[in-house]
């Protein structure tokens, strides 16, 4: 079945520094691509996404590309803020289930001044 | 436009009681999604409804239901609760039926079964 695979956390880092969280799937068809993010206490909050190869979602300085030779989502900042603290989850669309989302087991970033 | 808003917020109750939680889209919305996020198996697709149907249900068991008014508001049911199913609670909704389309979560109920 549907599966997404992210590099495991917690990821530390100083300010300004660059940051990659990856991400991989496996799906049957061509699915749509998402990254959520979750900060302490509340629901996700979608940073951006990708419906198709090639495609580059962008959003708050963040970037993925939908790579569909390397089956890859990864995520990248060329430069976090404090306020990037949270947890990061890729997710994609499982195939025939309309609103289902299948989701990583989450990167946890933490940011220090 | 107010968000996806998710009652109550918090939940305490004891093993073997049933639980009812609520789930009121963005308006406009038709579609509703329920997920279970647990600190051990992440984040997990319970089901989905569309115009008062359930058109997809991830892998729970029987004592996991749900339902959809005409109004798109969503209800989700938990009978005979477990240790287990403490957890938080998302809801997402989003506007059409389609995969590509965005979904946006609710701040969650936090389950807490004791």
């Amino acid at each position: 079945g549907d599966s997404v695979t992210q590099m495991e956390g917690p990821v530390t880092l100083s300010e300004e520094a660059f940051l990659t969280i990856n991400c991989t799937y496996t799906a049957t068809g061509y699915p749509s691509l998402f990254w959520y993010v979750q900060y302490p206490g509340e629901g996700l909050q979608l940073l951006l996404k990708a419906t198709k190869a090639d495609d580059k979602g962008s959003n708050k300085g963040f970037e993925a590309t939908y790579r569909k030779e390397t089956t890859s989502f990864h995520l990248e900042k060329g430069s976090v803020q404090v306020s990037d603290s949270a947890v990061y989850f890729c997710a994609l669309s499982a195939s025939g289930g309309y609103n289902k989302l299948i989701f990583g087991a989450g990167t946890r970033l933490a940011v220090h001044p | 436009k107010a968000g996806v808003t998710q009652t109550p917020r918090y939940l305490i109750k004891t093993r073997g009681q049933q639980v009812t939680l609520s789930c009121s889209p963005i308006s406009g919305h038709r579609s509703v999604s329920w997920y279970q996020q647990t600190p051990g198996q992440g984040l997990q697709f319970l089901f989905e409804y569309f115009s008062e149907t359930q058109r997809n249900k991830g892998n729970f068991p029987g004592r996991f239901s749900g339902r959809q008014f005409s109004n798109s508001r969503s209800e989700m049911n938990v009978s005979t609760l477990e240790l287990g199913d403490s957890a938080l609670y998302l809801c997402a909704s989003s506007l059409e039926g389609q995969k590509n389309t965005e979904a946006f979560f609710g701040q969650g109920t936090r389950l807490t079964v004791v």
